[in-house]
């Protein structure tokens, strides 16, 4: 069962800065089948990047998806009011399907 | 522009049955698996099984003796029971479109679900 963890569990940025999510899984993920979503209060959560690298439909460009094998990261190059959220990464690589703890990121 | 919206009972006894349902619009029925997640207050999001357009479903293992979900596909509507609940079934659950790919692309906005005596 792959586990993965998530940081930093929070991220203080400002509008207009660069954020970095790092999501590490336990052992390797097949095929890199990891997904990357957003999740803002009270709303349904947004996916943003499958297969780590390829943004889903409408997601702007300044959100950008890397990594392979057990480490992955999340990058929002220049942050917008609207990006301040809870961000989870999942693999579906294998199963069972395995979420991480989440990153929030808020203004500072 | 697809959207899954969802409905039921926010407040149960302990032995109670959950139930929920998600309406979809926008898009086709056919061609997806349709989930249901759950994420408890504090922890990390736990998916609880699927159904697609011809009926078959499949469970989380943990709890598959206490679900069922099923499907109207002349509403597109799908929907879950949950018997039996206690206090550790307390969480969001959420209803989610799942392109046959094991991740999700469209999400019910959640509702909140407590067990409490």
């Amino acid at each position: 069962e792959i586990v993965l963890t998530q940081s930093p569990g929070t991220l203080s940025l400002s509008p207009g800065e660069r954020a970095t999510l790092s999501c590490r899984a336990s052992q390797s993920i097949s095929s890199n089948y990891l997904v990357w979503y957003q999740h803002k209060p009270g709303q349904a959560p947004r996916l943003l990047i499958s297969a780590a690298s390829n943004r889903a439909t409408d997601i702007p460009d300044r959100f950008s998806g890397s990594g392979s094998g057990t480490d992955f990261t999340l990058t929002i190059s220049r942050l917008e009011p609207e990006d301040f959220a809870v961000y989870y990464c999942q693999q579906y690589g294998s199963s069972p399907l395995a979420f991480g703890g989440g990153t929030k990121v808020e203004i500072k | 522009q697809v959207q899954l919206q969802q409905w039921g009972a926010g407040l149960l006894k302990p032995s109670e049955t959950l139930s929920l349902t998600c309406a979809m619009s926008g898009g086709s029925f056919g061609g997806y698996y349709w989930s249901w997640l759950r994420q408890p207050p504090g922890k990390g999001l736990e998916w609880i099984g699927e159904i697609n357009y011809s009926g078959y479903t499949n469970y989380n293992s943990s709890l598959k003796s206490r679900v069922t979900i099923s499907a109207d596909t002349s509403k597109s509507q799908f929907s879950l029971k949950l018997t039996s609940v206690t206090a550790a079934d307390s969480a969001v659950y959420y209803c989610a479109r799942d392109p046959y790919s094991n991740y999700f692309d469209y999400w019910g906005q959640g509702t909140e679900v407590t067990v409490s005596s």
